[in-house]
């Protein structure tokens, strides 16, 4: 089992509906909790950070649920400009720092 | 002019070559990282340095090695090229004083062994 399991998607959308992508991890002593995009062909990028109130940016809602383990990503009004591959990402915490997990990312394609 | 930056960008190389990736930053960050990335499988941590006297292998290390020149420059190393190493490649670095928890990527190398 993967350490940081996401929905497999494509997730294909019209251009202002509301998608939602869910990510589980297995590890419990995770403590730090991450989305990032990544652009086709091109190097991830930072979305947001996940904290356990949830916590919004704009169209964007990120949501985590430590007992369950669960992450979830919340696009509203999606745009074309939100085609992209979503990474959840746990950061494990170790004695020297932290170590970065991906998952294996859910690709979202918007159309108009 | 971008942060971190990764040289080739592009390299068809064949099997049996050995071939060097390098990674260079102006961010000033203490930790570097080595990840390849293959279609549906996300990135894996190849290796990684928390500083220049620090090298640890990540999950993937077998058939690479790497070399920390000085802080702003992490190199990753094919000593025999095989074709399963055809793949995506990308440097990141991270920053211990503000909690290390963002990394920050170069543009990636596309590597095919023929």
């Amino acid at each position: 089992r993967k350490e940081v399991e996401q929905d497999p998607g494509p997730f294909n959308v019209p251009e202002g509906a509301t998608v939602a992508f869910n990510c589980t991890y297995s590890n419990s002593a995770s403590q730090s909790f991450f989305w990032y995009r990544q652009d086709c062909r091109k190097e991830p990028k930072l979305l947001m950070s996940v904290y356990s109130s949830g916590n919004e940016d704009g169209r964007f809602t990120a949501q985590l649920n430590r007992a369950s383990q669960y992450i979830s990503l919340l696009i509203r009004d999606s745009k074309l400009s939100d085609s992209a591959t979503y990474l959840c990402v746990v950061n494990r915490v170790y004695n020297q720092g932290g170590k970065l997990i991906f998952g294996q990312g859910t690709e979202l394609s918007v159309k108009p | 002019d971008a942060d971190v930056t990764q040289t080739p960008r592009n390299r068809i190389t064949k099997t049996g070559k050995r071939i060097m990736l390098e990674c260079s930053q102006t961010k000033g960050h203490d930790r570097m990282y080595w990840y390849r990335q293959d279609p549906g499988l996300g990135l894996q941590l190849i290796y990684y340095s928390f500083d220049v006297k620090d090298i640890n292998k990540g999950e993937i290390s077998d058939g690479y090695s790497v070399s920390r020149q000085a802080q702003a420059k992490f190199s990753l190393s094919l000593e025999s090229a095989i074709p399963n190493q055809t793949a995506l490649y990308f440097c990141a670095t991270s920053d211990f004083l503000a909690g290390d928890n963002e990394q920050f990527f170069g543009p990636g190398t596309r590597l095919t062994v023929l």
